[in-house]
């Protein structure tokens, strides 16, 4: 069964450096998501991508984040300063598409753990 | 923003028992979604429902769409030990586009 795949799977960074989260989303999908999860918390919604450009974003998604789809498979979250706050695991998730079709919910990859030090 | 309130937070059955949890809201969300979570990994789909009132099943999970659109539930039968992990009921506000709401969670634990 197709997945959504991510890498790295765990990444340690410094406080105050950049880095990008890679994802592959399934295929055929043309709606991509990142998620993030902190510790022992619910999932949170960060930003949904469609035709190039970011449809919806949260308030957790700030200046400090940006997504780009650089070409036909994979997505990116770039944090580019980083703080101790942005530890936790982050999700990329696509979907078909949006709407009431059964067979388009989201579908999620297994995360990147970021630890900031 | 939304909120959903999923109980219970936790559970604790012998394996062969029925489960039951479920997530509640105070705004009408079109798409309910359950998701098992195990340790390290993302968010399987369980069930996915789009219509008030829908009942569907998966194997020995069923879960319903609420008639008023405010909440949904979480049935397994016959737990087996695999069924541990968290469980995560998410929503779809219309005027939400694509984001979803993720309950808390529901930690389960099987005793064998």
């Amino acid at each position: 069964e197709p997945e959504v795949t991510q890498t790295p799977s765990h990444q340690v960074t410094q406080m105050g450096q950049e880095v990008i989260l890679r994802c592959v989303p399934i295929s055929n999908h043309l709606y991509f998501y990142w998620y993030r999860q902190i510790l022992g918390q619910k999932v949170e919604f960060l930003v949904s991508f469609y035709n190039n450009e970011i449809s919806e974003k949260s308030e957790i998604f700030d200046d400090q984040f940006s997504v780009e789809r650089p070409d036909g498979s994979n997505f990116t979250l770039k944090i580019r300063s980083t703080k101790l706050e942005d530890s936790a695991m982050y999700f990329c998730a696509s979907s078909e598409k949006i709407g009431q079709s059964s067979n388009q919910p989201q579908h999620f990859g297994d995360g990147t753990r970021l630890s900031i030090l | 923003g939304q909120q959903l309130n999923q109980s219970p937070q936790s559970m604790f059955i012998q394996e062969g028992e029925d489960v039951s949890m479920n997530c509640t809201s105070s705004s009408i969300f079109n798409t309910w979604l359950w998701y098992k979570q195990d340790p390290g990994e993302g968010p399987v789909l369980l069930i996915a429902l789009y219509k008030a009132g829908e009942l569907t099943s998966n194997g020995r999970l069923t879960a319903q769409f609420g008639i008023t659109r405010k909440d949904s539930f979480l049935n397994i039968s016959a737990s087996i030990p695999s069924d541990v992990g968290i469980y995560f009921c998410a929503g779809r506000q219309e005027t939400s586009g694509s984001r979803l709401t993720f309950g808390e969670g529901t930690q389960l634990t099987v005793n064998p």
